[in-house]
């Protein structure tokens, strides 16, 4: 049983397409999470949902769009691709949103390549 | 923000040896989380330290949270190639936020 499943896993595609990362989770957690990884491997936070409402926007580009269905899922579409936006993105989800040091449990990540 | 200074970027050892690693900052933190990433996956979390001077052990590593309340390191001991990964502090904020260091990338060769 996979907690924070994202697809697709690898997404390569051109400058300027629009393309979209789902991330579902299964621990029943009420908070979701959008990082981006890149290529020096530095992890820094998007997006934070909390029931279906976004709670942080981390001075990202408005061409990023999260968007939460249900507190189950978190998408992040994308755009007018640029190469800088290749990356690996990260889907998380913890149980709460308190400085309680919450743990926050990461999907598998979408590795995104735009040529 | 305020970071945090992980060191060495990257450590390259033999299977048997020990390591430490460090994670910096000039600021003060309510607590601290240490992660591991294995290629191809997300982090995982291994601890979360709170008190200054607080030290917990998790099989062969040990995490020691400094008594500032501003650093933190992480020791293995008798190293294995299972340990190699990406291994991450962060530092939980507001709202669920955690901000991360640039991370170590251990490498254990059998």
């Amino acid at each position: 049983d996979t907690a924070v499943s994202q697809t697709p896993k690898y997404l390569v595609t051109q400058m300027g397409n629009d393309k979209s990362i789902k991330c579902e989770q299964n621990l029943g957690h009420d908070t979701m999470y959008w990082y981006k990884q890149d290529s020096k491997k530095f992890l820094k936070i998007m997006f934070s949902y909390n029931n279906k409402e976004l709670i942080i926007n981390e001075t990202v580009p408005n061409r990023f769009s999260p968007k939460s269905p249900d507190k189950a899922h978190l998408n992040l579409h994308i755009n007018s691709l640029e190469l800088g936006d290749s990356a690996v993105y990260f889907c998380a989800s913890s149980q709460g949103t308190g400085r309680g040091s919450y743990e926050q449990y990461f999907g598998p990540g979408t590795r995104l390549t735009v040529t | 923000t305020q970071l945090l200074e992980q060191s060495p970027q990257f450590l390259s050892i033999q299977e048997g040896e020990n390591l430490t690693v460090y994670c910096n900052s000039s600021s003060v933190f309510s607590s601290l989380q240490w992660y591991r990433q294995e290629p191809g996956e997300g982090p995982v979390l291994l601890v979360t330290v709170v008190t200054g001077g607080e030290v917990k052990k998790l099989k062969r590593l040990t995490f020691q949270f400094g008594d500032a309340r501003k650093d933190s390191s992480l020791h293995i001991t008798a190293a294995q190639p299972g340990d190699t990964g990406l291994y991450l502090c962060a530092r939980p904020s507001t709202l669920g936020r955690l901000y991360f260091g640039r991370g170590t990338q251990l490498t254990v060769w059998p």
